[in-house]
Parts: structure tokens; C-alpha cells; sequence
């Protein structure tokens, strides 16, 4: 009954260097949703997939950021070309499949990988 | 453009409860109340979350005023593991934003031995 998982937990890249930060979501969710937590911040949500559907990429910064969610394997969040100001706290955090339930919009986080820009 | 006011800092006694208000003064009809949790350099944790009547679970009771405008997370006996920021968030139940919880910066709850 493992919860969702991120890896790797701490991610340290030069400026100009690519970020993979990964997702799995918890057993039988199938919604997955990345937030980014600036230092002395509360998180900023990103964008909000499906399995090999982007619903809503609202909060994704519209450059060097893209995110996926293959029908096998995790959730990927792919930042380009890595800036400092890109440091920060990244969570993954999944929802049950199930629609109009009280449960859909329980959002269970993962630990978070902490990417530091050099 | 906040839609939930906390205090900034509470302490609480060990063993007490732990009761962190909320104002939610322009809530509308189809808007949820949830309070989550984030344990130093943890991702969130889901606490609770109400409509109208008050709710419990096994971490906690929420209590909203019958004007929807105010709300209070209630730890009923708080230990040292309940220091976090205690986050309210006001989401609706479904279509746009539903799914974007929007956390300002919280109640940081400082559970004293």
C-alpha cells in the first residue's frame, strides 16, 4: 500500500542542465498533479494530468517546462535548461480515478524532490 | 486575492487541543473547505474537509460557522508529531480550479512538551 513516490529526492543540476523529476502515483489513482514550493513559500500548483492527457498546464511556466504522464510508467516533470531560479521543492501528488465522490479531490502528496540550481 | 485568512503562528500544549481558525469570508455555495498539513520538509498531508456540516475523522474535527464564513480545525489531543503548518483551502467541488489547491502560508502549530 505504498503512498506516492518521487525520485530522485534531491536533484542538484548546473544552470543549463536538464531536470527529469519523477512521479508514481499511489495504487489505482490515476490523476496526477505537480506543485512547485519556492523557499518560504506555500506551493503553486502546476499542472494536473491524466494517464497520456495534459488536463490543465495553467500554472506551468510557458518555457522550458513540460510534463507527462505515459499510459506505463511515472509521471514526468522535465524542466530545460535549468535556471537558479528554478530551485525549489517539487511535489507530485495523485487522486483516486472515481468521479463524483467526496474522495476525487483528496490529493495525497509524495515527499518531494528539491532541485538545486548551481 | 487570499480567500482564507489564518494567524501566522500558534503555539499549543502537549496533550491539549489545538484549535486553528480560519476566515473564509467570501466563500461560494460551491466551494469545499479543506485543511491540510505540511510536517517540516514534507509534501502535504490531507487532513479533513467540509461543505456546511461540521465534520470527523480520525485525525480531526472541522467545525464552519453556519454562515460558511469562518471554520476551525480542531486536533482534539495535540502531540509533539502535530508541529506543521496547518493550511485552509477553499476549492470548489467541481469544474475549473477544483483540483488547484491553492495554499497561502498557513498556521505554523507549535505543539510545547
Amino acid at each position: 500500500n505504498a503512498g506516492v513516490m518521487q525520485n530522485p529526492r534531491h536533484l542538484v543540476r548546473r544552470r543549463g542542465q536538464e531536470a527529469r523529476l519523477r512521479c508514481s502515483p499511489m495504487k489505482g489513482h490515476s490523476h496526477v498533479y505537480w506543485y512547485r514550493q519556492l523557499p518560504e513559500e506555500g506551493l503553486k500548483f502546476m499542472v494536473y494530468l491524466q494517464k497520456e492527457n495534459i488536463i490543465d498546464e495553467s500554472g506551468m511556466p510557458k518555457e522550458r517546462f513540460s510534463a507527462e504522464f505515459p499510459k506505463e510508467g511515472p509521471s514526468i516533470l522535465r524542466i530545460q535548461q535549468v535556471v537558479r531560479g528554478d530551485s525549489a521543492a517539487y511535489f507530485c501528488a495523485s487522486s483516486p480515478s472515481s468521479s463524483g465522490t467526496s474522495r476525487t479531490y483528496e490529493q495525497y502528496f509524495g515527499p518531494g524532490t528539491r532541485l538545486t540550481v548551481t | 486575492d487570499a480567500k482564507t485568512t489564518q494567524p501566522t503562528s500558534m503555539d499549543c500544549a502537549e496533550g491539549r487541543a489545538a484549535n486553528l481558525p480560519c476566515n473564509h469570508s467570501t466563500i461560494s455555495g460551491n466551494e469545499y473547505v479543506y485543511w491540510y498539513r505540511q510536517i517540516h520538509s514534507q509534501g502535504p498531508q490531507y487532513i479533513i474537509h467540509g461543505l456546511k456540516n461540521n465534520e470527523t475523522n480520525e485525525m480531526a474535527s472541522l467545525i464552519i460557522t453556519e454562515d460558511r464564513k469562518s471554520s476551525t480545525l480542531i486536533l482534539p489531543h495535540a502531540t509533539l508529531r502535530d508541529t506543521a503548518v496547518y493550511y485552509c483551502i477553499v476549492s470548489p467541488r467541481s469544474g475549473a480550479g477544483s483540483y488547484q489547491l491553492t495554499f497561502g502560508k498557513g498556521t505554523k502549530l507549535s505543539v510545547i512538551p
